[in-house]
């Protein structure tokens, strides 16, 4: 069965500092790999995916993460983060037999951005 | 972009009551919208996955009584909470795909149910 671990569940961060939420994923067979946002009382936003292809993906609003296939890692990052970043990162797996689009969440990780 | 759409966004209802959540996929069709459950600071749980024109498949330990789901158009899927209890309160999220290939799921706003 596939499982996400999101290491942290709170990452403060002043404002124009970098990030990184950690992700580590465990499956068996090769898998899809996703990063969303969610603004309080809100749905989910896609910030980035791995499908294939290179490694590093770029995403929406500065974000990128780096797929690590040895170390089973999906972090995210970004260079300088704002205010407007202050929300709650989700790290999803999904593996390509069951299809791309049946999710298995990480725990989440409350990232606070602090002036 | 593609939009999903879910109604209402905030329900209060007593205890014993049913509630409908609706969740529609506004400039695409959709066969194949999924139901998640999410608890206060936590993750997502998948609940169910909602096929057009055929039964949801129901993940292990949820209730198919007691969360109705009811695919009948391809821009439509609905959630029916049947006879709420206080513990059913949650916020529920709904997501759509256009691309089965793509990977790409796009969520509703998600609803919030209160249980009194």
């Amino acid at each position: 069965a596939q499982s996400v671990t999101q290491l942290d569940s709170q990452v403060p961060v002043f404002e124009e500092a970098p990030v990184e939420l950690r992700c580590n994923y465990s499956s068996s067979v090769s898998v899809y790999l996703f990063w969303y946002v969610q603004y309080p009382n809100q749905g989910l936003q896609l910030l980035l995916k791995y499908l294939s292809g290179s490694t590093l993906v770029k995403g929406i609003n500065g974000f990128e993460a780096e797929f690590n296939k040895s170390q089973t890692s999906f972090h995210l990052r970004k260079p300088s983060v704002h205010i407007s970043d202050t929300a709650e990162y989700f790290c999803a797996v999904s593996d390509l037999d069951k299809g791309a689009q049946k999710l298995v969440f990480g725990q989440g990780t409350r990232l606070t951005i602090n002036p | 972009g593609a939009v999903v759409s879910q109604h209402p966004s905030r329900v209060i209802c007593k205890s014993g009551t049913s509630v409908k959540i609706e969740c529609r996929s506004l400039d695409f069709q959709a066969t194949t919208m999924f139901w998640y459950r999410q608890f206060p600071k936590q993750s997502l749980m998948l609940m169910a996955t909602s096929n057009e024109g055929s039964k949801a498949t129901y993940e292990q330990g949820v209730e198919k009584d007691k969360f109705l789901i009811n695919h009948a158009s391809l821009t439509l899927s609905t959630l029916t909470v049947t006879s709420a209890h206080p513990e059913d309160s949650s916020f529920y999220i709904c997501s759509a795909t256009r691309d089965m290939n793509t990977g790409e799921l796009f969520f509703g706003e998600g609803s919030r149910l209160t249980v009194l």
